[in-house]
């Protein structure tokens, strides 16, 4: 079955640290994002690649570094300049302009 | 600036009984809607989708949705809750620039 996977489930870090969080999919969609999940907060767009080589930053970009090498493969880094890097991160794909978007099953991050 | 509002933070309803919640859009044109719903710990799953036409719209797990314009609202429905359904419930808009937006979310309890 298609599908995106994320990995890991849960991810824990020190803080000053760098870690990357690893979106795949096999639903050959051009675009993909990166939103992250607070409570009470909604979903908050960090970065987005709508072809390879090629991203843009959302609303909250600062402190997040994402790649796009791989028509499959979108990973997010949270650099040590996120003051808050503490949450709940969804990737996200979409097959074209107009399209829902299909989701991940997420990645916990947890910095202290 | 296209926005989607959903004014229940929390909703609690007995199973077997009718499901109503909320969401309000702001935005010039029609926009696209979709309601998503996502259980602890996992990532937003489709439910439905409107694009135009008919205003009433089917989804999956038994749920719908009716597009008003004159009350600029996007209520997702269910005749009878199931236990299952409890979860997170997000209205999404998207605008003509492919942009996304999202609600807060509304949690749903459900009640033996």
């Amino acid at each position: 079955d298609g599908g995106i996977t994320q990995s890991p489930k849960y991810l824990f870090r020190k803080e000053g640290q760098n870690v990357t969080l690893s979106c795949e999919q096999n639903l050959n969609h051009d675009a993909m994002y990166w939103y992250r999940q607070d409570p009470g907060q909604g979903l908050r767009l960090i970065y987005y690649s709508q072809i390879v080589n090629d991203f843009q930053k959302g609303d909250i970009a600062e402190g997040y570094s994402v790649s796009r090498e791989k028509k499959e493969s979108f990973p997010l880094t949270v650099t040590s300049a996120q003051k808050n890097p503490t949450a709940f991160y969804l990737c996200a794909s979409q097959k074209g302009d107009n399209s829902p978007l299909h989701f991940g099953n997420g990645t916990r991050l947890t910095v202290t | 600036a296209q926005s989607v509002t959903q004014p229940d933070i929390h909703i609690t309803v007995s199973e077997g009984a009718s499901l109503e919640l909320r969401c309000n859009y702001s935005y010039g044109a029609t926009p696209y809607l979709f309601w998503y719903v996502q259980s602890p710990g996992q990532g937003l799953q489709l439910l439905l989708k409107y694009f135009s036409g008919d205003t009433l719209v089917q989804g999956i797990k038994g749920f719908e949705a009716e597009f008003k314009r004159s009350q600029s609202s996007f209520n997702l429905r269910k005749p009878s809750v199931h236990w299952s359904d409890a979860a997170e419930y997000f209205c999404a808009g998207l605008n003509t620039g492919n942009q996304f937006y999202f609600g807060t979310g509304t949690s749903l309890t459900v009640i033996p």
